[in-house]
């Protein structure tokens, strides 16, 4: 069994400022983790994914997220937020080895003020 | 251009109809995916398919169905039997291995 916690269903940030928005998950084998982010009406677009080959892991538009096993936690962030980060963002987890279906997070949305 | 394309992108159902929503894909993709989005719930699996003329329940396939003739397509129909249908639904391929799950750009289904 596998399950993601995401906390906080909305976070406000101030333009320039780190974007922290975190994600625990657990899982009975090793994780493939993942970050989504959806803007309004859209789908779901790869931010970045965790596949074991490092636990810093760098994705699209200057977003990262670190893998912390000790923790259970794969947090997102971004060190400086700009407006187009305005969106809802999902952490996912599916267990290696054979089908594993995909457990996804109920979402953070993030506000960026200006 | 390659893609996970679903259509309409709106769709209205009346009381005891049925509606198919159409979702097809360009990227060779084995595996495909139904998920449901409603707020502050995530998405949930309605159901997948890990190969032609084969498919699979998820988590909440009560009222819909679906089916996999061609690798390319992958249409769901919310059937009367589903009695609160309005959501906006997501369709999805890939996903093997440690690969990320390509999303199309949804449909939003509404009662009328």
């Amino acid at each position: 069994a596998q399950s993601v916690t995401q906390l906080g269903s909305h976070v406000s940030v101030s333009e320039g400022a780190l974007v922290l928005l975190r994600c625990n998950y657990s899982s009975s084998v090793p994780p493939y983790l993942f970050w989504y982010v959806q803007y309004p009406n859209q789908g779901l677009q790869l931010l970045l994914k965790y596949t074991s080959a490092a636990t810093l892991v760098k994705g699209i538009n200057d977003f990262e997220a670190e893998f912390k096993k000790s923790e259970t936690s794969f947090h997102l962030t971004k060190p400086s937020a700009h407006m187009s980060d305005a969106a809802e963002y999902f952490c996912a987890v599916r267990g290696s080895g054979g089908y594993q279906k995909v457990t996804f997070g109920t979402g953070t949305k993030l506000q960026v003020i200006p | 251009d390659g893609g996970i394309t679903q259509s309409p992108k709106y769709l209205f159902r009346k009381e005891g109809q049925n509606v198919t929503l159409s979702c097809e894909q360009n990227l060779n993709h084995d595996a495909m995916y139904w998920y449901r989005q409603d707020p502050g719930q995530g998405l949930r699996l309605i159901y997948y398919s890990q190969i032609v003329n084969d498919f699979q329940k998820g988590d909440i396939a009560e009222g819909y169905s679906v089916s996999r003739e061609k690798k390319e397509s992958f249409p769901l129909t919310v059937t009367s039997a589903q009695k609160n249908p309005t959501a906006f639904y997501l369709c999805a391929g890939g996903g093997a291995g440690n690969q990320p799950q390509h999303f199309g750009d949804g449909t939003r289904l509404s009662i009328l």
